[in-house]
């Protein structure tokens, strides 16, 4: 059974640049969250997701940020005109319906730097 | 302001001793959940306590939720060096984890 999976691991991007981050919830999952890890910082939360409906989008920055978890296929945490400061680890989660969304399983994450 | 406090921050133990982490808050959390991540890797869930004063145990470590489900501790007995890694105690709020800044632990053979 098939973890969490998050691709890119890597991603480099020039200031100015989009970055797509992809994820697949585990088998079973419906529900996806989005967290940010910066440099000596603690995980933070992004958004919450089911399947075409945004649940909680407050940890999202305003503006340049945006997610979406479509009928089909995987999660996307898209990153408009990157800028320095959006270098960090972005780790996807996913969990099972209610009552059990607490359950909350993480992927490998995604390592976006941006010169 | 940090809603989930860990302590210690940095934990150096030589191999065979016992420990304790803790995770306190303010605030009420309808469950509780501990994850070890190791570097470059996502957090792993080790366990989630949903009842206040619940004990629970995985092999050398055990899990207790305070029985306000305010707070929660992790003792690890005999450690060992591959417990070595950052624990992290995360506090559930409506499908959204709330994560303490975490505790870095290094066990020395």
């Amino acid at each position: 059974n098939a973890g969490v999976m998050q691709n890119p691991r890597h991603l480099v991007r020039r200031r100015g640049q989009e970055a797509r981050l992809r994820c697949s919830p585990m088998k079973g999952h419906s529900h996806v969250y989005w967290y940010r890890q910066l440099p000596e910082e603690g995980l933070k939360f992004m958004v919450y997701l089911q399947k075409e409906n945004i649940i909680d989008e407050s940890g999202m920055p305003k503006e340049r940020f945006s997610a979406e978890f479509p009928k089909e296929g995987p999660s996307i945490l898209r990153i408009q005109q990157v800028v320095r400061g959006d270098s960090a680890a972005y780790f996807c989660a996913s969990s099972p319906p209610q009552p059990l969304a607490y359950e909350q399983y993480f992927g490998p994450g995604t390592r976006l730097t941006v010169t | 302001t940090q809603l989930l406090e860990q302590s210690p921050q940095f934990l150096s133990i030589q191999e065979g001793e016992n420990l304790t982490v803790y995770c306190n808050s303010s605030s009420v959390f309808s469950s509780l959940q501990w994850y070890r991540q190791e570097p470059g890797e996502g957090p792993v869930l080790l366990v989630t306590v949903v009842t206040g004063g619940e004990v629970k145990k995985l092999k050398r470590l055990t899990f207790q939720f305070g029985d306000a489900r305010k707070d929660s501790s992790l003792h690890i007995t005999a450690a060992q060096p591959g417990d070595t890694g950052l624990y992290l105690c995360a506090g559930d709020r409506g499908g959204k984890l709330i994560f303490g800044q975490g505790t870095e632990l290094s066990v020395k053979p």
